[in-house]
């Protein structure tokens, strides 16, 4: 069965200071993709930063990027200078075969200014 | 504007009663979802279309139905509504190159 994790359900940061959020995952195909999703208090789903598990690479998005460990089936986001509106619920999501998009339960982020 | 559009926004339902759910999208993408959101618990898949013609179930799809009416729409139907599907309802909808999966607004269900 397909997977997700998300270990811490809240974290804070200062502004201007970076974070990690933590995501593990399972998934028993070799071909599948990892999504970061933002949730304002708005309720609107955004898409942060994607990653293919073929790449080795780690995906960056201005202040968004991810260390992807494929062997350890680990995918956290890192926000660099963290900012007011950072502040949100972020969702890990693996995509894997038939188009199955499994989502993990989510941490709440605060940032204090 | 181009998106996914569900309908309606807000519901209050009694148990027993039934209800569809409904979303459409004009971005031409081939899959689609429907997922209920609840405190702590995330997004958590109830069915799944890959395609027109085809769907799957996801993580919790009992008490649920679902219809790919066409490319455009996929609904979610409550036959008899239970109090434990009070929930936040979304619907989304991805391309086949899996860029990313586009949600709509949701949809807060409530049942007394």
């Amino acid at each position: 069965a397909q997977t997700v994790t998300q270990s811490q359900p809240e974290m804070s940061v200062q502004e201007a200071e970076t974070v990690t959020l933590s995501c593990t995952y399972d998934t028993s195909e070799s071909d599948y993709y990892l999504f970061w999703y933002k949730q304002p208090p708005s309720r609107q789903m955004i898409l942060v930063i994607r990653q293919e598990a073929y790449k080795q690479q780690n995906a960056t998005e201005n202040r968004f990027s991810v260390n992807f460990q494929k062997a350890a089936k680990s995918f956290s986001l890192k926000i660099s200078d963290s900012q007011l509106g950072d502040a949100a619920m972020y969702f890990c999501a693996c995509l894997s075969w038939g188009d199955k998009v499994i989502f993990g339960p989510g941490t709440s982020l605060s940032v204090i200014p | 504007n181009a998106g996914v559009t569900q309908t309606p926004k807000f519901q209050v339902l009694k148990t027993g009663q039934s209800m569809t759910l409904q979303c459409a999208q004009d971005m031409n993408h081939n899959s689609m979802y429907w997922y209920r959101q609840d405190p702590g618990m995330g997004l958590r898949l109830i069915y799944y279309s890959a395609s027109e013609g085809t769907t799957d179930k996801g993580e919790v799809p009992n008490g649920y139905n679902v219809s790919r009416l066409n490319k455009r729409e996929f609904s979610l139907r409550l036959e008899s509504a239970a109090p434990s599907q009070t929930s936040v309802y979304f619907c989304a909808s991805m391309w086949p190159i899996r860029t990313a999966a586009f949600f709509g607004q949701g949809t807060r269900l409530t049942v007394v």
